[in-house]
C-alpha cells in the first residue's frame, strides 16, 4: 500500500510536555506535509518540508525529514489542551496525488 | 481570499439510493480538486482527483464516480449506495504542483 504509516496511533500527555509523532513512507517523495484534524472537521495544513530539506520550524512545531530512512517526525513543544486533535502526515510523489498517513490521535490533558 | 464550500454537512441515505455531493471553490482559478473518504478513526483514502475540467483520475475502483462540470466545481456521485460507502467525505483543493491542500468541512454520510 502507498499509505504512510504513523506512530504512535494514540498519544496522551500532560499540558506543557512535548509531543512527538512519526511518519514512515515507502516511495520517493517531492515533499512531506503535516495536517491537523479536529474531531468531525476538515484537515488544516500545518507545515510542509521539501525533499531536500532536513528540518523546518514553525512556531511550536518542528518537523524533520530523513529521506534515507523514508521517515519524518513532528514535534509539538510545550503542548496545550487546544492541541488535542488528530495529526496526519501526507506526501506527494511525482504526481498531483497526496497520500495520507494513518494518523496519530493526540490528547493533551490540562 | 479563497474558500471552499462542501455540502451537505450530514446525510443519511438508504442502501440503493443515489448520491450527489457537491464541492465548490471560490477565489482561485484552475485548482486541482480532490475527493477523500475517511472511515471512523482512520486515515484518508484518496478517491478521485482532477487537474482540469473534464479530467478525472480515479484511485479506487468502486461504485462512486466524480465529475468536474466547471472549473471550480467537483461532484461525487453514486447511482446506488452500499453500506460500505458510509464515511466522512472530504473535498480539497490545491494550486500548482504538490503544494498544500485546503480542505472543506466534510460530509458525514451514513448509509442504512
Amino acid at each position: 500500500s502507498q499509505q504512510g504509516e504513523e506512530d504512535p496511533q494514540a498519544l496522551s500527555i500532560q499540558e506543557g510536555e512535548n509531543a512527538t509523532m512519526n511518519c514512515s513512507y515507502k516511495t520517493s517523495i517531492n515533499n512531506l506535509q503535516w495536517y491537523r484534524q479536529n474531531s468531525g472537521r476538515g484537515l488544516v495544513h500545518l507545515i510542509l518540508i521539501r525533499s531536500n530539506e532536513r528540518e523546518k520550524h514553525s512556531g511550536r512545531l518542528r518537523v524533520t525529514l530523513d529521506t534515507s530512512k523514508k521517515s519524518s517526525s513532528l514535534l509539538i513543544t510545550a503542548s496545550r489542551a487546544a492541541d488535542t486533535a488528530s495529526y496526519f502526515c501526507a506526501f506527494t510523489s511525482g504526481t498531483y496525488k497526496y497520500i495520507f498517513g494513518t494518523g496519530t490521535r493526540l490528547k493533551v490533558l490540562a | 481570499s479563497q474558500t471552499i464550500h462542501q455540502w451537505p454537512a450530514t446525510l443519511v441515505q438508504p442502501v440503493g439510493s443515489p448520491l450527489s455531493l457537491e464541492c465548490t471553490v471560490e477565489g482561485t482559478s484552475n485548482p486541482n480538486l480532490y475527493w477523500y473518504r475517511q472511515a471512523a478513526g482512520r486515515g484518508l483514502q484518496l478517491l478521485f482527483y482532477s487537474v482540469g475540467i473534464g479530467q478525472i483520475s480515479s484511485e479506487v475502483p468502486q461504485n462512486l464516480s466524480a465529475s468536474r462540470p466547471q472549473d471550480r466545481q467537483f461532484i461525487l456521485s453514486s447511482k446506488k449506495l452500499l453500506l460500505s460507502d458510509s464515511g466522512f467525505y472530504l473535498c480539497a483543493w490545491s494550486v500548482g504542483r504538490v503544494e498544500k491542500l485546503f480542505f472543506g468541512s466534510g460530509t458525514q454520510l451514513s448509509v442504512l
